[in-house]
């Protein structure tokens, strides 16, 4: 069985500030990751993913994220928060070898001006 | 292009009634799935569909939920007696090929309240 824990439900920076929200999973084969986010009223949406190769993987708007097996983590960062990044974010895990997808539980982030 | 639809938005029920909801996916993605996402919690997995079959359905709480892809298209989600616990956002999602890394893109949900 796989889980993703997200660490803060709430995440409050000022704008400027550097971003970082945090996600650990638990997966019994290699997994494929992922981070969402989802705006107010509206569906899902797809930030970055890792699959395989290179552990750095770079998404829109300038977020980017990190896997590191040893430590089973997927870390989303951004060196600068905007005032349009104030959303609510979602760590996923997948095995490579299936499809659906075990999200965490969210986290909301909030950029204060 | 057009993305996932999911109609209606929003729908109100009294508990004991019986709701559909539909997906619509992006055309030609083989892959549909279904989530329901609580408040304050992340999607949970509900059921999968390749084509016109349910690949996995390990995710339906119980025998009030069903699911059809008649077509291998478009999707209706059914809840049969409603119960309060059934509120939720329901998503869909579709991907092109399944079993591959590609992405699942999401609806904008429809939001159940059972009252």
């Amino acid at each position: 069985a796989q889980s993703v824990t997200q660490l803060g439900s709430h995440v409050s920076v000022s704008e400027g500030a550097l971003v970082l929200l945090r996600c650990n999973y638990s997966s019994s084969v290699p997994p494929y990751l992922f981070w969402y986010v989802q705006y107010p009223n509206q569906g899902l949406q797809l930030l970055l993913k890792y699959t395989t190769g290179a552990t750095l993987v770079k998404g829109i708007n300038g977020f980017e994220a990190e896997f590191k097996k040893s430590e089973t983590s997927f870390h989303l960062t951004k060196p600068s928060a905007h005032m349009s990044d104030a959303a609510e974010y979602f760590c996923a895990v997948r095995k490579s070898s299936g499809d659906k997808l075990t999200f965490g539980t969210g986290t909301r982030l909030a950029v204060r001006p | 292009g057009a993305g996932v639809s999911q109609t209606p938005s929003n729908k109100v029920t009294e508990k004991g009634k019986y709701v559909e909801l539909r997906c619509d996916p992006i055309s030609g993605h083989t892959a549909l799935y279904w989530y329901r996402q609580s408040l304050g919690q992340g999607p949970e997995f509900l059921i999968y569909f390749q084509g016109t079959g349910a690949a996995d359905d390990s995710g339906l709480p119980n025998d009030r939920f069903f699911a059809v892809r008649p077509e291998g298209s478009v999707s209706t989600l059914k809840i049969q007696r409603t119960e309060r616990g059934d509120s939720a956002v329901y998503l869909c999602a579709s991907s092109l090929r399944p079993g591959t890394s590609d992405e699942q893109y999401f609806g904008p949900g429809t939001r159940l309240t059972v009252t």
